[in-house]
């Protein structure tokens, strides 16, 4: 299984709701980590996860609030977000050693109305 | 000073035509190196990691100058499915992967 999942594929919310983003590997990495891509511009790094333990917080917003459960898993829980936090969401995992790539997940479309 | 530098274009070239993206990094302890495609609204996707000795799959060939910090990508006899953006990507240490701003390509029938 050479795959990263995330769910939802789409999600909406108003600035007062929680919700959660959910990322998932099978491949026995030890790195996991949550991008944000606006549009026309690279992915931006948010948080890093090394063997489940939080490694970098790219000075993202306490409204942006990652959880690894287990080394598989990788949620990003969400709470009074703001419009412009409206962006694709992307999970990537690698597994943590010199000259492999990450492999990324279909991201999670984010819509803050 | 950006960790990576990419030329992010647009490049619009006819099919059949060879492009070239080049891309600079900053940190001379950087490990590895990759070229990424990413067609739009979808995920990034590797096409190619970066060798010293160079590399090369099929049209893509990938290059590595360490002394000059930078890399590169040549894609020759373009086709129109070759329309995406390509990422630069350098590993730096285990964890730390640092990307360009992305080149756009647009291949024209």
């Amino acid at each position: 299984d050479t795959e990263v999942t995330q769910t939802p594929k789409h999600l909406v919310m108003g600035m007062t709701n929680k919700k959660s983003l959910k990322c998932e590997q099978h491949m026995g990495h030890r790195a996991m980590y949550w991008y944000k891509q606006k549009a026309k511009k690279p992915p931006e790094l948010m948080f890093v996860y090394s063997y489940e333990k939080l490694s970098i917080n790219e000075s993202v917003p306490s409204r942006f609030s990652p959880e690894c459960p287990n080394s598989s898993l990788l949620n990003l829980h969400l709470h009074a977000l703001q419009p412009e936090d409206s962006a694709l969401y992307l999970c990537a995992s690698s597994p943590g050693t010199m000259g492999v790539e990450q492999f990324f997940g279909p991201g999670t479309r984010l819509t803050v109305l | 000073r950006k960790e990576v530098e990419q030329d992010p274009g647009p490049f619009n070239v006819p099919e059949g035509a060879t492009v070239a993206f080049n891309c600079t990094y900053s940190n001379s302890a950087s490990q590895s190196f990759f070229w990424y495609r990413q067609d739009c609204r979808k995920e990034p996707k590797l096409l190619m990691s970066v060798y010293s000795s160079g590399n090369e799959d099929g049209r893509f060939t990938a290059q590595l100058n360490r002394a000059s910090q930078y890399i590169s990508l040549l894609i020759r006899d373009s086709k129109l499915s070759d329309s995406a953006t390509y990422l630069c990507v350098v590993n730096m240490y285990g964890n730390q992967f640092y990307f360009g701003t992305g080149t756009s390509l647009t291949v024209i029938p």
